[in-house]
């Protein structure tokens, strides 16, 4: 079965930079999560999208920025990366209609240096 | 808010012992309850899940049954094996479309032949 689809794997940054993460839901998923964890932390939600309309907010800084596209892929940017931006990120994808069961993508590993 | 409570860790077992982890959830209406697993330098897979009251998620041995009356979604596994080490995570989601899932901490699990 098609899961959620997540590039790049891994990255590299510098303080400073500029990083874009995309995500390709499952077939047929109209909603798409973005989560961060930190090493030995439990996932942080940043923010969702429904329909390509932003449908919740939570703790995403001002320096990230993302958006749901036609084809329902997702892409987060993260500007004037920090140390401490360095993280899992997770995308996941849910439909509407069995009971908001969300699954997740493999992650992309992002490191600032 | 709504929140998740789970029992804090490490958990180390002997292979074949019985495994309980607690969970305890707050929450408004009627949420989703969830176990999400994740294996060293992996993803989060969802493990089992119950969209009502008096539910019993069940896989790979695992299980778990909605208590509303107790407000506990705790995962149990009769016998564990050394494959089953990893961290466990227990969520919840209102059935709202685009509302994100809220984790509690994890607890790491350390199976030993």
């Amino acid at each position: 079965a098609a899961g959620v689809i997540q590039s790049p794997r891994h990255l590299i940054k510098e303080k400073r930079e500029t990083a874009t993460l995309k995500c390709y839901p499952i077939p047929r998923h109209d909603t798409v999560y973005w989560y961060q964890q930190g090493p030995g932390q439990d996932p942080q939600f940043l923010i969702s999208f429904y329909e390509k309309m932003q449908s919740d907010k939570g703790s995403i800084p001002d320096r990230f920025s993302a958006q749901q596209f036609s084809d329902y892929h997702s892409e987060l940017n993260m500007s004037s990366l920090e140390l401490g931006d360095s993280a899992l990120y997770f995308c996941a994808s849910s439909p509407l209609d069995t009971g908001n069961t969300i699954y997740f993508g493999e992650g992309s590993w992002l490191t600032v240096v | 808010g709504d929140s998740v409570t789970q029992m804090e860790g490490p958990v180390t077992l002997s292979e074949e012992a019985f495994l309980t982890i607690n969970c305890t959830y707050t929450a408004t209406g009627y949420p989703s309850l969830f176990w999400y697993v994740q294996y060293p330098g992996e993803g989060l897979q969802l493990l089992l899940k119950a969209t009502k009251a008096d539910d019993k998620g069940s896989n790979k041995g695992f299980e778990a049954t909605y208590r509303k009356e107790t407000t506990s979604f705790h995962l149990e596994k009769g016998s564990v094996q050394v494959s089953d080490s990893a961290v466990y995570f227990c969520a919840l989601t209102s059935n709202q479309a685009g509302t994100a899932l809220i984790f509690g901490k994890g607890t790491t699990l350390s199976v030993s032949s």
